[in-house]
């Protein structure tokens, strides 16, 4: 799986969009990119996944570059809720075994 | 649909006491992971299961054993616990969807070793 580097730590105030950058410029054309998120205590959440295309749920928005080798993951409105540990995550596609978190990136969303 | 559940939530043991936590999933998940988390620190993986009857070694295995008799059920035992050992929990249980890996976790399991 491709490493990712993530910033270890940002601040969002509450009711703006939340940018959270992922660098990962050894991806392979047959890796997804995730992303979980845990709050604090609890157990990780997943939140989204994609190959190379734009991809949106009730959660959240993932950007991926046209070459791949870096994405975005957007909280449109930040809640004090989403203060959490952001986790992004490469691996190749429908391959299970190892799955490794890294250091994340802690989020703190300011009144 | 009770998911990923974990037990026992809290368990205070003295060194070289043994356990054993439970992991049970409800969603015919084949695919099941033991993760330990110390303070301010990352998730790091203990070991896991790609199936029953399977189990491999993660990035810290040490002190740890694992066993996946039944599908639905993932056990982490600890044969003599040390202080090392105290941490929280977490197990996951996995599915495919597209060829995704995505991962549900349980509440966790705080253990603290005496």
């Amino acid at each position: 799986d491709a490493k990712t580097t993530q910033p270890p730590s940002m601040d969002c105030a509450e009711g703006r969009a939340a940018n959270l950058p992922c660098n990962h410029s050894t991806i392979s054309g047959n890796e997804y990119v995730y992303w979980y998120r845990q709050i604090h205590s609890q157990g990780p959440q997943y939140i989204i996944h994609g190959l190379k295309n734009n991809e949106t749920n009730e959660m959240a928005s993932l950007i991926i570059t046209e070459d791949r080798k870096s994405s975005t993951l957007i909280l449109p409105h930040a809640t004090l809720r989403d203060t959490a540990v952001y986790y992004c995550i490469v691996r190749v596609v429908d391959s299970w075994g190892k799955f490794q978190f890294g250091a994340g990136t802690q989020v703190v969303v300011t009144p | 649909n009770a998911g990923v559940t974990q037990t026992p939530k809290f368990r205070v043991l003295k060194t070289g006491q043994s356990m054993t936590l439970l992991c049970a999933q409800d969603m015919n998940h084949e695919y099941m992971y033991w993760y330990r988390q110390d303070p301010g620190m990352g998730l790091r993986l203990i070991h896991y299961s790609v199936g029953e009857g399977t189990t491999a070694k993660g990035e810290v295995p040490d002190g740890y054993n694992v066993s996946r008799l039944k599908k639905q059920n993932f056990l982490l035992g600890l044969e003599s616990a040390a202080p090392s050992q105290t941490s929280v929990y977490f197990c996951a249980s996995g599915s495919g969807f597209s060829g995704a890996n995505v991962l549900t976790f349980g509440a966790g399991s705080r253990l603290t070793v005496l």
